[in-house]
C-alpha cells in the first residue's frame, strides 16, 4: 500500500464550487504540505503543517484553507472554484532528522488533477 | 525565495553526460535533487548539506558549493530512464520549510 494516498485522482467542478482535497499517510511524520503544479511554474507550496497544531501559508495560499485532522491527514479545500485553479495538486510528507544530519526528505502523493470548468 | 535552475531544458542522446545547476541568493543548509517523471509525483534523488559533501547514487552525483550557495547535479552516460523534469530544493537553515526551483526538464533520445 502506498505510504501517501490522495483522494481523488481527478475532479472536474465548477466555477464557484466548494472542493475538499484529502491526503492520508502511514509515514508517521508530523510534517504536512500541500503543493500546486502548474506547467514551467514548478511546485508551489499552498500550505504547510509542522504538527497537528501548527499550519503556515506559503507561497500561494489565497483562495485555499486546510484542516489538520490528525498526524495522519491533511485535507485542503477550495472554498469557491475558479478556473485558473486548475492544476495539479500534490501531498507530500516529510521528517526533518536530527541535526545536523537533517533530511526533511519530502515523499509526494500521487497526486490529484483538477480541472475548474 | 526561489531558486534559479540551469538550464530549463536538454535533451540528450543515450550514453552523454549532463549537468544540471540550482544557485540560490541565499546561504543555504541543504540542497535537495527530486526528479519527476511526466504524470507521476517527484521521487526523492539527494540530499546535500553544508560543507561541500559530493554525493551519488548510480551514475547520478551531486556536488554542494556552499560559499557559491549552488549545487550541481551529474548525470554521466545518461540512460532512457533519466528523462524527466529535475527539481532542486533549497532550505536556509536546520529545520526551515524548503523552496523548489522551476524544474529542468531532461530528455534523453535512443
Amino acid at each position: 500500500d502506498a505510504d501517501v494516498t490522495q483522494t481523488p485522482r481527478n475532479r472536474i467542478t465548477k466555477t464557484g464550487k466548494r472542493i475538499m482535497l484529502e491526503c492520508s499517510q502511514t509515514k508517521g511524520h508530523d510534517r504536512m504540505y500541500w503543493y500546486r503544479q502548474d506547467p514551467g511554474l514548478g511546485l508551489r507550496l499552498i500550505y504547510y503543517s509542522f504538527d497537528v497544531k501548527d499550519i503556515n501559508k506559503g507561497e500561494i495560499s489565497d483562495g485555499y484553507s486546510v484542516s489538520r485532522q490528525a498526524q495522519a491527514k491533511f485535507s485542503l479545500s477550495l472554498e469557491s472554484a475558479i478556473p485558473n485553479q486548475t492544476a495539479l495538486y500534490f501531498c507530500a510528507t516529510s521528517d526533518p532528522g536530527v541535526k545536523p544530519f537533517s533530511t526533511d526528505t519530502q515523499y509526494f502523493g500521487p497526486g490529484t488533477r483538477l480541472t475548474v470548468l | 525565495q526561489q531558486p534559479v535552475q540551469s538550464p530549463q531544458a536538454v535533451i540528450l542522446r543515450e550514453g552523454e553526460d549532463a549537468v544540471i545547476n540550482c544557485s540560490s541568493s541565499k546561504a543555504l543548509y541543504s540542497v535537495h535533487w527530486y526528479r519527476q517523471k511526466h504524470g507521476e509525483a517527484p521521487v526523492f534523488l539527494m540530499i546535500l548539506l553544508k560543507g561541500g559533501e559530493q554525493k551519488g547514487h548510480e551514475k547520478i552525483s551531486a556536488s554542494f558549493n556552499e560559499k557559491k550557495q549552488q549545487s550541481s547535479l551529474y548525470l554521466t552516460a545518461s540512460q532512457l530512464s533519466y528523462s524527466g523534469t529535475y527539481f532542486c530544493g533549497t532550505s536556509p537553515e536546520y529545520g526551515q520549510n524548503f523552496v523548489f526551483g522551476p524544474g529542468t526538464r531532461l530528455s534523453v533520445l535512443p
